[in-house]
């Protein structure tokens, strides 16, 4: 089955400790990304990648990171987590005819 | 930029009623235009999209929407709402070859 898988799903930390959210997908996809989704603000790009090796930085990438080493995967990484970075974070590929897939999302809590 | 405005955070219909869920947006360049869906606790799912073909696009689940340039509008639409489509759907449109940019959602519910 096609898909963008993200884990965790939920994930509850404390103001510091680095932690990183993996991305998968199984469609051969060049491009990817990654979104978070806070009430009222919709979706707001942080950082997408257009292939392995090119990545770069969208709306809101202050307090992340992330890398492109195999097509596949696209990890993002908190370094330094703080409570504004809670949210909803969903991880995207994109098809051929500009459509994106959506992971199921990853909820963390930064305490 | 391209920008996009749903209006309406909240609308609410009877069940087998008109659904109708407003999307416009600005671009200077022929748009790709996308409505998604997201059922709670769950990612967002392609409802349907406009890529400069058929101005008027069917996708999944019985809803189209139909592209008016002359309005910037891309308005959602299922003519009789059934309890199932209780959702929130967002409008989003391509901005150059990098990302989506979306609207602010708009969380339908359906009265019994």
């Amino acid at each position: 089955e096609a898909q963008v898988t993200q884990n965790p799903r939920y994930l509850i930390t404390v103001t510091g400790k680095k932690l990183t959210v993996t991305c998968s997908q199984n469609m051969n996809h060049e491009y990817m990304s990654w979104y978070r989704q806070d009430p009222g603000l919709g979706l707001r790009q942080i950082y997408y990648s257009m292939n392995v090796e090119v990545t770069d930085k969208g709306d809101v990438p202050e307090g992340y990171k992330v890398s492109r080493k195999e097509k596949r995967n696209f990890p993002l990484i908190l370094e330094s987590p703080s409570p504004n970075q809670t949210s909803l974070y969903f991880c995207a590929s994109r098809g051929a005819y500009n459509e994106q897939f959506f992971g199921p999302g990853t909820r963390l809590t930064v305490l | 930029a391209q920008s996009v405005t749903q209006l309406g955070s909240h609308v609410s219909v009877s069940e087998g009623a008109l659904v109708l869920l407003r999307c416009n947006y600005s671009s200077s360049v022929p748009p790709y235009l996308f409505w998604y869906v997201q059922y709670p606790n769950q990612g967002l799912q392609l409802l349907l999209k406009y890529t400069s073909a058929a101005t008027l696009v069917k996708g999944i689940n019985g809803f189209e929407a139909e592209f008016k340039k002359s309005e910037t509008s891309f308005h959602l639409t299922k003519p009789s709402a059934h309890m199932s489509d209780a959702a929130e759907y967002f409008c989003a449109v391509l901005q150059g070859a990098q990302k989506l940019v979306f609207g602010q959602g708009t969380r339908l519910t359906i009265n019994p």
